[in-house]
């Protein structure tokens, strides 16, 4: 069974510091996706990233980055820079065939100015 | 831009009353799904449908149904609303026919049953 563990229930920070999510997942299968999403408090989950298990690249975009290491099982996030505007519930989430996405339980960022 | 549109924010029904939410995207996408978000939960499955006219159970489908006449519209069925389904529910679509495509979410209806 497939599954994400999202420790972190909730980060404060003040606005300027890095913030790091953890984010590891178990899954048997050989070829999966990994995301992260992100929901202000408007309740819409905003796309950030889609990563799969063969590419394991970190990304930067921005003030965002990705570290993803399959030795771990872990596909961790960091905010560099925080900004109010950051503060936001942030899914990670495992997809294996058929697209049934399996997320964590997420983790509440609250970046205060 | 992808768009995923549902019919309500907020919705207010009473026990016993047969709720429909709607759901529309405007990208052409195969799948389309319906989550529901609870607190200390997080989301989960409900139903999904890669096709019109096909639907595939999620992981929490009982007291549900869906129904997919087109392509662009899913829509999540409540036949008798109970107290136990207030909560956030959330419809995706993403495009592709492995279903591994991104899902993109719309902006979700929170419904409460009284």
């Amino acid at each position: 069974a497939q599954k994400v563990t999202q420790a972190q229930t909730e980060i404060s920070v003040v606005e300027k510091e890095d913030v790091t999510l953890d984010c590891v997942y178990e899954t048997r299968d050989t070829t999966y996706y990994l995301f992260w999403y992100k929901q202000p408090p408007s309740g819409e989950l905003v796309f950030l990233i889609r990563r799969n298990s063969f590419d394991e690249q970190n990304e930067i975009s921005g003030r965002y980055s990705w570290n993803f290491q399959k030795s771990t099982s872990s596909f961790n996030f960091t905010i560099t820079a925080s900004q109010v505007v950051d503060s936001a519930v942030y899914f990670c989430a495992l997809t294996g065939s058929w697209g049934k996405l399996q997320f964590g339980a997420g983790t509440q960022v609250v970046v205060t100015p | 831009d992808v768009k995923v549109t549902q019919s309500s924010r907020y919705l207010v029904k009473r026990t016993g009353e047969k709720v429909f939410l709607e759901c529309v995207q405007d990208m052409d996408h195969e799948n389309m799904f319906w989550y529901r978000q609870d607190p200390g939960l997080g989301l989960r499955l409900i139903y999904f449908s890669y096709d019109v006219k096909m639907k595939e159970k999620g992981d929490i489908p009982e007291g549900y149904s869906v129904s997919r006449e087109k392509k662009e519209r899913f829509s999540l069925i409540l036949e008798s609303a109970s107290t136990n389904q207030t909560s956030m529910y959330l419809c995706a679509s993403s495009r592709g026919q492995t279903g591994t495509d991104t899902q993109y979410f719309g902006p979700g209806t929170r419904l409460t049953v009284l």
